[in-house]
């Protein structure tokens, strides 16, 4: 299993561009989580799917960011337009049934 | 809500010698589950162990111990025998055992290892 996969690894853009940020999460995980880390804030959950239904989005930070799950294989993170306050490491992760939760290697985006 | 307090920004150790991060949460709950990730430089959250709240017995995972205190609401982990690959930022984590899905993270501590 290759594990959580996210795309692109870095991603540096300029202010008041859009970034999709992608996410491939293992197969056969029905809970998928998009988390943001900053050094002021740490790790904070932004929203999280059951079935590819968003169950919990009040960790967005406003109506800049938007989150789908099309499919059970994929998942995008939007920002439109993108503020250099939106400089972190975006993680995404999955969870199955009972189980663990896997981590991808995150998204680290600078705006410049 | 629940939150999740780590009190040490970053804590040092030499190496072979042991080290204990700590960790306090609040939660009006009584079933959850806790849990201490690793992430070192290369980005990557590790799980190094879990515990879940109704066992009493304390979770240890070879050079890794917690000590899960329930009624203080404390959970710290215990480094034995220290190495230079345990160096990184290691994270607490509360996730409810009935309510919601979710992950509620500490700020974590960074730990260094001397050598």
């Amino acid at each position: 299993d290759a594990g959580v996969i996210q795309s692109p690894r870095h991603e540096v853009t300029e202010m008041g561009q859009e970034v999709t940020l992608r996410c491939k999460p293992i197969s056969g995980h029905n809970s998928l989580f998009w988390y943001r880390q900053t050094m002021m804030r740490g790790l904070e959950l932004l929203i999280y799917f059951n079935n590819n239904v968003p169950i919990d989005d009040s960790g967005m930070p406003e109506d800049r960011f938007s989150a789908k799950m099309p499919n059970a294989s994929f998942s995008t993170l939007k920002i439109q337009p993108s503020e250099p306050r939106d400089s972190a490491v975006y993680f995404c992760a999955s969870r199955g049934l009972g189980g663990g939760y896997t981590f991808g290697s995150g998204t680290r985006l600078t705006v410049v | 809500a629940q939150t999740v307090t780590q009190s040490q920004p970053e804590m040092s150790v030499q190496e072979a010698e042991t080290v204990t991060l700590s960790c306090t949460y609040d939660t009006s709950e009584s079933d959850y589950y806790l849990f201490w990730y690793k992430q070192p430089p290369s980005r990557q959250m590790i799980l190094v162990i879990r515990q879940e709240a109704y066992k009493q017995q304390n979770a240890t995972e070879n050079r890794f111990s917690v000590n899960f205190q329930k009624a203080a609401k404390s959970f710290s982990l215990k480094i034995s025998d220290s190495q230079l690959g345990d160096a990184a930022m290691y994270f607490c984590a509360y996730r409810s055992a009935v309510y919601g899905n979710k992950l509620v993270f500490g700020a974590g501590t960074i730990l260094r290892v001397k050598s």
